[in-house]
């Protein structure tokens, strides 16, 4: 059983950084393609970033280019998403997720508040 | 970008009834199309991918269908436990995309 789980959530002031973590079991992580996916709280679902199983390939969305790094350390099967210049906008729950077709496995979530 | 709209917002259904859920791509996506239903408080679970294919464990009485830029899921014989919010989400081409949603509520 595929399990993904997600830490590092936090309040942190705007233009402050974070890195979350998503530590995954139950898969060939190295050939895995994974996202981050984000929800701000009572909307809807906005795909944040994806990168390939070896980390060569990262896609962004256009409201974190610049500012959001995606990584993974396939020794440690885990996955990270540096997020630098927060802003308030970027309040919201971040899920990582499995892609193989359409996102099959997720995380429960970390919350991310940016607040003064 | 890709443009996802999901249509209605909210459907009112009474348990036992079908439900059609509309889902429109700006442009062609072909069948690289998504469902997922999230309930309160939980994390997004994948329905159908590829338009049409149910993913492992999901119900019969969940069904996609559609291809290019107009797209239906459709549950026969609503359950007390399938209300909820469905998303639609296209995979053709980054960036990837969601609908807003539809609330399937209790009628």
């Amino acid at each position: 059983e595929v399990q993904l789980v997600e830490s590092g959530g936090d309040v942190i002031q705007p233009g402050g950084s974070l890195r979350l973590s998503c530590a995954a079991s139950g898969l060939t992580f190295s050939r895995s393609a994974m996202n981050w996916v984000r929800q701000a709280p009572g909307k809807g679902l906005e795909w944040v970033s994806g990168i390939s199983g070896s980390g060569g390939d990262t896609y962004y969305a256009d409201s974190v280019k610049g500012r959001f790094t995606i990584s993974r350390d396939n020794s440690k099967n885990t996955l990270y998403l540096q997020m630098n210049s927060l802003r308030a906008e970027d309040t919201a729950v971040y899920y990582c997720a499995k892609r193989s077709w359409g996102f099959d496995s997720w995380g429960q979530g970390t919350l991310v508040t940016v607040s003064s | 970008e890709i443009v996802m709209s999901q249509s209605p917002a909210t459907l009112s259904v009474s348990p036992g009834e079908r439900a059609t859920l509309s889902c429109r791509a700006s442009q062609s996506v072909g069948s690289s199309l998504a469902w997922y239903q999230q309930k309160s408080g939980q994390a997004p679970r994948l329905l159908i991918y590829g338009a049409s294919t149910r993913a492992t464990g999901i119900p019969a009485r969940f069904s996609g269908s559609g291809s290019g830029t107009d797209f239906t899921l459709t549950i026969t014989s609503l359950q007390s436990e399938d209300f909820a919010v469905y998303y639609c989400q296209q995979y053709s081409s980054w960036p990837l995309t969601f609908g807003g949603g539809t609330k399937v509520e209790i009628k």
